[in-house]
């Protein structure tokens, strides 16, 4: 089956660290781009960052540029995303997202992983 | 970064009812557009790509148009498992934005 699983989210205090995890299956990983996107409650959707097949390529949101590192290990098709100096806007639900190309659209996504930033 | 605008930001329809729902972008975007649908709970899924592109499995009452600035995504005739919020988003250029969203509920 073709999936995405995310995991690693929880509770963390402000100014906080927290690595999420992204599980493919079904595919050739090392053939696609791949996102973090994320939605905070009652929120809409906002991109996070991207990274090309080989990892030498990527992209983030101007708000957390210089906090967030996107990563892979193409080995194991995983993604992660290294979230350190968390802020409370950083809430939301983090969807890893399969791209079809370097700007593209989101053909395929995970469930989601739950990060919470509250003291 | 590119903005999108949607509109309206809800609405209200029956089944068997016909909808437009709009994306205006901030700058020209060719036919660089997808639309999604979230249902509460869920990630979002692909509808359509390329503004007119409809994706694999997803039924024919839905279509895209437009190009440039101005798009929409119509669905020709409401079920009740096409309610749900709808989101744009343009592939233009990083950063990849979305519109704010629509949310299409049972009237």
């Amino acid at each position: 089956e073709v999936q995405l699983v995310e995991s690693g989210g929880r509770l963390v205090q402000p100014g906080g660290s927290l690595r999420l995890s992204c599980a493919a299956s079904g595919f050739t990983f090392s053939n696609y781009w791949m996102s973090w996107v994320r939605q905070a409650p009652g929120k809409g959707l906002e991109w996070v960052a991207s990274m090309y097949q080989d990892g030498s390529e990527k992209y983030s949101v101007d708000s957390v540029k210089g906090r967030f590192t996107i990563s892979r290990d193409n080995a194991k098709n995983s993604l992660y995303l290294q979230m350190n100096s968390l802020r409370a806007e950083d809430t939301a639900v983090y969807y890893c997202a399969r791209l079809r190309g370097a700007v593209t659209t989101f053909d395929l996504w995970g469930r989601g992983t739950l990060v919470t930033v509250s003291s | 970064a590119i903005q999108l605008t949607q509109s309206p930001s809800s609405l209200s329809a029956s089944v068997g009812d016909r909808v437009t729902i709009t994306c205006r972008t901030s700058q020209y975007i060719s036919n660089a557009l997808a639309w999604y649908q979230q249902k509460p709970g869920r990630a979002p899924n692909l509808l359509i790509y390329d503004a007119s592109s409809l994706e694999s499995g997803v039924p024919s009452r839905f279509s895209g148009s437009g190009s440039g600035t101005d798009f929409t995504l119509t669905i020709s005739s409401l079920q009740p498992e096409d309610f749900a919020t709808y989101y744009c988003q343009q592939r233009n250029s990083y950063p990849i934005t979305f519109g704010q969203g629509t949310r299409l509920e049972i009237e």
